[in-house]
């Protein structure tokens, strides 16, 4: 079965880190793009950031620029997503999802994660 | 940035058809893709490159895409249709990956 499980979510003040993770199962992970895409309570989906099969090529949101990294290990079938100086606006549902194709352009999302929720409040 | 639109509620009787837009600057020469929303569930991939649809959604899910508006049509509405929609597509000035604000549906 394809499954993408998200972990890593909770509680943090603002200006804190947080630090979170995907394992993917069922597919030949390093053939795929990944994503982060999130959601803040009552409001839509919004795409954070994206790498692609190899870690090579990685774009962001430019409200998390130089605060967000995402990163990947293709032996252990999982992607990251490190959050730095956290602010309130960054609370949401996180979802990991995965990419039809190689790239991290143009593509859909073709399988996603139930997400994991990061708060961020003193 | 490349900014979409969507109509924030659309509501439908059953069995009726639901028609829900996603306006663009020339978004015609973009690839559309679309997801179904519910509370509690991870999204769901309906439709893809404007009018594909991924193996397992049913027919009644199809899309269009021209000049500057594309089209999620949704054929014989059902209550478990009742869900939000997004539209996507990838912004090739910005590299980004831009959602539409989505759209409510309610079944009658």
């Amino acid at each position: 079965e394809v499954q993408l499980v998200e972990s890593g979510g909770g509680l943090e003040q603002p200006g804190r880190s947080l630090r979170l993770s995907c394992a993917a199962s069922g597919f030949t992970f390093g053939d795929y793009a990944m994503h982060w895409v999130r959601q803040a309570p009552g409001k839509g989906l919004e795409w954070v950031s994206g790498i692609n099969w190899s870690g090579q090529t990685i774009a962001y949101v430019d409200s998390v620029k130089g605060r967000f990294t995402i990163s990947r290990d293709n032996a252990k079938n999982s992607v990251y997503l490190e959050m730095r100086s956290l602010r309130a606006e960054d609370t949401a549902l996180y979802y990991c999802a995965k990419d039809r194709g190689f790239t991290v352009t143009n593509d859909p999302f073709d399988i996603w994660g139930q997400g994991t929720w990061v708060t961020v409040s003193s | 940035s490349y900014v979409l639109t969507q109509p924030p509620s659309v509501s439908v009787a059953p069995g009726q058809t639901a028609r829900i837009s996603c306006g663009g600057k020339n978004i015609g020469s973009k690839s559309v893709h679309w997801y179904q929303g519910k509370p509690g569930q991870a999204p769901v991939l309906l439709v893809h490159d404007d009018s594909d649809r991924p193996s397992g959604i049913p027919e009644r899910f199809s899309g269009s895409n021209s000049g500057n508006t594309a089209t999620l049509t949704i054929s014989r509405v059902e209550a478990g249709d009742e869900a939000d929609y997004y539209c996507q597509v990838w912004d090739t000035s910005d590299d980004h990956h831009v959602f539409g604000p989505g759209t409510q549906v309610t079944v009658l």
